[in-house]
C-alpha cells in the first residue's frame, strides 16, 4: 500500500542551524507531495507542494524541498532555523484525486 | 469569512451521546473535506464533498459517522453513539476547485468520557 514515512518523530536543532526533516514515499508512481506545518492550537498550513513541474520546490518561510525519485524522498530543509519554526510538520501525498494521506508528523524544537 | 471556521472548538460528551460538528468553508469553495487527527498521529481522511454530494466517503470508519452538506456550503459531521475511541481533533478543509490548494480550519476537539 502507498504511504509516506517521516523519519524522526522529534527533531531538535539550534537556532541558526540547518533544518532537515525527512520524508520518504512508497509508490511505484510518483505522487503529488506536500509539506504542511501545524503551529500549536492552529490549523494545518501548506508550506509547499510538488506536482511534477520542478524537482526543487520553494515554499513559505524560507523552506524548500527536493523531490528525488531515485531515493523516493521529499525531504524538507531550511538553511537557518528560527525560533518561530517550532511546530509540527507533516508530509503528505495524493495522486491528483482529493484524498491527502499524511505521515505521522515530526515535531521540530528550536534550541536557543 | 477569511478562513475555514469550525464549531465548536471544543466538545466534551458522554459515551453513547450524539454529536454534531459544524464546518463553514471559505466562501466560494466548492470542495470540502473532513479529516480526523488522533493524538500523536497525522490527519486521516474521512470524507470529501464536491458541491452538495459526497464524492468520496471511503474514510468514514463505520456507520456511526455521517456527514452532510445540503446547500453546498456549510457541512455537518454527525457522530452517533459516541465511543471513547472517537476522541480526536476533527479537521475541516476546503478548496476552490478540485485539486487546488486545501485550506484547513483549526479543528474541533472532541473528547468522549
Amino acid at each position: 500500500a502507498q504511504s509516506v514515512t517521516q523519519l524522526g518523530s522529534h527533531v531538535s536543532v539550534s537556532e541558526g542551524a540547518l533544518v532537515l526533516l525527512r520524508c520518504n514515499y512508497s509508490s511505484s508512481v510518483p505522487p503529488y507531495l506536500f509539506w504542511y506545518v501545524q503551529y500549536p492550537n492552529q490549523g494545518l498550513q501548506l508550506l509547499l507542494k510538488y506536482t511534477s513541474a520542478a524537482t526543487l520546490v520553494k515554499g513559505i518561510n524560507g523552506f524548500e524541498a527536493e523531490f528525488k525519485k531515485s531515493e523516493t524522498s521529499f525531504h524538507l530543509t531550511k538553511p537557518s532555523a528560527h525560533m518561530s519554526d517550532a511546530a509540527e510538520y507533516f508530509c503528505a501525498y495524493s495522486f491528483g484525486n482529493e484524498k491527502l494521506t499524511f505521515g505521522t508528523g515530526t515535531r521540530l524544537t528550536i534550541i536557543p | 469569512g477569511a478562513g475555514v471556521s469550525q464549531t465548536p472548538s471544543n466538545k466534551v460528551t458522554e459515551k453513547g451521546k450524539y454529536v454534531e460538528l459544524r464546518c463553514d468553508p471559505i466562501s466560494g469553495h466548492t470542495a470540502l473535506y473532513w479529516y480526523r487527527q488522533s493524538l500523536g498521529q497525522g490527519p486521516e481522511f474521512l470524507i470529501y464533498f464536491q458541491g452538495t454530494g459526497a464524492a468520496d466517503d471511503s474514510g468514514l470508519p463505520n456507520d456511526r459517522f455521517f456527514a452532510v452538506r445540503p446547500e453546498g456550503s456549510v457541512s455537518t459531521l454527525k457522530i452517533q453513539r459516541t465511543e471513547r475511541g472517537d476522541s480526536a481533533v476533527y479537521l475541516c478543509a476546503s478548496s476552490p476547485i478540485s485539486g487546488n490548494t486545501i485550506y484547513f480550519g483549526e479543528g474541533s476537539w472532541l473528547t468522549v468520557v
